[in-house]
């Protein structure tokens, strides 16, 4: 069975801390992202990554960096967090597509919330 | 700009038939997708159409119509584990993903 694994489920942190989401995907795909989720909003793309060390902005990268040291994990940091970051954060692998990263199904992982006090 | 649409929440009995619609205006259109998610839980993949017409697989079917802009999923013979958000996403000509906020469906017995 494919799997995307995110570290944590639930975080609270305080404004200012920094702030690490961990993503692991067993599946050997190439391309894998960040995803936060809202509500009333459909997601909307931080990240995304093609390739180890290769990584490519998304819709609202500002605030946010990644790392893909290795193929299996893609990790998201918030170098400093602050409350309007209080969300779900969708981690998500595709293999290779002719039509580009996003043509095929998404996997994704079961989520991490956080809270920033 | 670009707008996916779909309801927020629609509430159908135990047993019955449900269409959930999902209409959209983007920059050019290279598919649709459906993905289902339960409270909690990851996103999981429902169904892909880029061709006009309906798609079948087992109670789920997935509709097209590239000409006006509109998709639908119809959930046949609902059962109480239906409950979850279903989420309409278009592939736009870009290969960018553009996401409706999703539909709460609330499964009554």
């Amino acid at each position: 069975d494919v799997k995307v694994t995110q570290s944590s489920r639930y975080l609270v942190k305080r404004t200012g801390e920094k702030v690490f989401l961990e993503c692991v995907q067993d599946m050997d795909h190439e391309n894998m992202f960040w995803y936060r989720q809202d509500p009333g909003l459909g997601l909307r793309l931080i990240y995304f990554s093609y390739d180890v060390k290769m990584k490519e902005k998304g819709d609202i990268p500002e605030g946010y960096s990644v790392s893909r040291e290795k193929k299996e994990r893609f990790s998201l940091i918030l170098e400093s967090a602050s409350t309007n970051q209080t969300s779900m954060y969708l981690c998500a692998s595709t293999p290779p597509t002719s039509g580009g990263p996003l043509s095929g199904e998404l996997f994704f992982g079961e989520g991490s919330r956080l809270t920033v006090l | 700009g670009q707008n996916i649409d779909q309801p927020t929440e629609m509430t159908a009995t135990e047993g019955a038939i449900v269409q959930i619609n999902c209409t959209y205006q983007t920059s050019g259109f290279n598919g649709l997708f459906w993905y289902q998610q339960h409270a909690g839980e990851a996103p999981t993949f429902l169904s892909y159409n880029v061709l006009d017409g309906l798609e079948e697989k087992g109670r789920f079917s997935s509709f097209l119509s590239r000409s006006k802009g509109y998709s639908y999923l119809l959930l046949k013979e609902l059962q109480m584990k239906d409950s979850a958000s279903y989420l309409c996403a278009v592939l736009d000509s870009n290969y960018q993903l553009i996401w409706g906020a999703g539909t709460k469906l609330i499964i009554k017995p």
